[in-house]
């Protein structure tokens, strides 16, 4: 079956504009998180859903940042204002989202791949 | 709060000798323990983790990981290395009461010598 999958692969962006990212999660998984790598400071935790609620937004950056999921499927990330420091790669990955979601397998996609020029 | 830490960014072994990643927590709670691997320009792939039970755990590619809770360790271990395990590796431990996010180490590059 399919996994998770992302786009774009690739974007390059000029500093001030803004730029969504969509992230398509394996069918059926309840739960949804987003993760920045960087060379500075490594993987990160963004935010998290379940279902269409974000529970967990606490890794967010600044207010510049946003994400929303539609229909318990896609998710899309929002940067506003884009700046240097946020070119990164950003991973998308989706769980089964059990009660005891701590012990699920995350399954991640091939990440989009943004610079900020 | 937790963390993870890996000893090492960098580690080189040749074809056939031992591999050994290293990776220690922090946690308050019963820890959740996870190894991913990346390779060049693709997503995380889980290769184990540990939740609760048997302290050895077997994972895919012949790898394998023992969680030492004395140790606060979760060291990651290969008999014979293969150039195709060339990657970057990355322990990682989840937050039991934040749906379960990953909180990562900062990595570690295994390159395998001919």
């Amino acid at each position: 079956g399919a996994g998770v999958s992302q786009s774009p692969s690739n974007k390059v962006t000029e500093k001030g504009k803004d730029v969504e990212l969509r992230c398509d999660p394996i069918s059926g998984h309840t739960a949804l998180y987003w993760y920045r790598q960087s060379l500075g400071q490594g993987l990160e935790f963004l935010i998290y859903f379940q279902g269409n609620s974000a529970p967990d937004k606490s890794g967010l950056p600044s207010d510049r940042f946003s994400a929303e999921r539609t229909g318990g499927s896609v998710s899309t990330l929002t940067i506003q204002r884009t700046q240097q420091e946020d070119s990164a790669v950003y991973l998308c990955a989706s769980s089964w989202g059990r009660a005891s979601g701590a012990t699920d397998t995350q399954y991640f996609g091939p990440g989009t791949r943004l610079t900020v020029l | 709060a937790q963390s993870v830490t890996q000893l090492g960014s960098h580690v080189s072994v040749s074809e056939g000798a031992l591999v050994l990643l290293r990776c220690n927590y922090s946690s308050s709670v019963p820890p959740y323990l996870f190894w991913y691997v990346q390779y060049p320009n693709q997503g995380l792939q889980l290769l184990l983790k540990y939740t609760t039970g048997a302290t050895l755990v077997k994972g895919i590619n012949g790898f394998e990981a023992e969680f030492k809770k004395s140790e606060t360790s979760f060291h990651l271990t290969k008999p014979s290395a293969h150039m195709s395990d060339a990657a970057e590796y990355f322990c990682a431990v989840s937050d039991h009461n934040q749906g379960g996010k990953l909180i990562f180490g900062q990595g570690t590059e295994l390159s395998v010598k001919p």
